[in-house]
């Protein structure tokens, strides 16, 4: 059973570009949690997904950030007109609210580089 | 909102001695703890968590306690060995399922 995948691992852009950063959960889920992590800090809550649904965005910057879990293929985090303080390590959490909705399982994460 | 305050930051033990991590939280709401281990360049990795119905949860060399009436929880590895050596993360869930991170200890386990 695959874990939570996340592309890309490594992204680099230029400010004003935009970064999509992708999100496959665990076989059987169907949420999911986007956290970011600043360099040498804990993960910060962003959004909350399920398909076709925001659940939870009160992490989420209003402007630029945008997320979705459409009912086929990954989720989404768009981040429109990067700049500088948007580089971070992205992580996305999925959980089988079947089974315990509390357990969240991490992917790989993103490390996103805006120059 | 929920806040999880972690101590300490740094902690170095000799290998084959115990190591403690402690988490504040300020929530009596919450009820679910995971514990994390991250390593450097991956994602976080959960190594054990514990429900609000009980005080204590044990696996192998790793055990959390939970006190809900002063509303903190603890981490305890035996044994350490070179391996442990990671970033340690606690949290907590709120009442909408988002966890609150604590800010890590980095955890070094000397040979």
């Amino acid at each position: 059973n695959a874990g939570v995948m996340q592309n890309p691992r490594h992204l680099v852009r230029r400010r004003g570009q935009e970064a999509r950063l992708r999100c496959s959960p665990m076989k059987g889920h169907s949420h999911v949690y986007w956290y970011r992590q600043l360099p040498e800090e804990g993960l910060k809550f962003m959004v909350y997904l399920q398909k076709e649904n925001i659940i939870d965005e009160s992490g989420m910057p209003k402007e630029r950030f945008s997320a979705e879990f459409p009912k086929e293929g990954p989720s989404i985090l768009r981040i429109q007109q990067v700049v500088r303080g948007d580089s971070a390590a992205y992580f996305c959490a999925s959980s089988d609210p079947s089974t315990s909705s509390e357990t969240q399982y991490f992917g790989p994460g993103t490390r996103l580089l805006v120059l | 909102g929920e806040n999880v305050e972690q101590h300490p930051s740094t902690l170095s033990v000799q290998e084959g001695d115990s190591a403690v991590i402690k988490c504040t939280y300020s929530d009596s709401a919450s009820n679910y703890f995971p514990w994390y281990k991250q390593e450097l360049g991956k994602g976080p990795q959960l190594i054990i968590d514990i429900r609000s119905n009980v005080g204590e949860k044990k696996d192998q060399r790793i055990a959390v306690t939970l006190n809900k009436t002063a509303k903190h929880f603890s981490l305890h590895i035996t044994e350490t060995q070179p391996e442990d050596s990671a970033v340690y993360f606690c949290a907590a869930m709120d009442s909408s399922y988002k966890l609150i991170f604590g800010s890590g200890t980095r955890l070094l386990v000397r040979p």
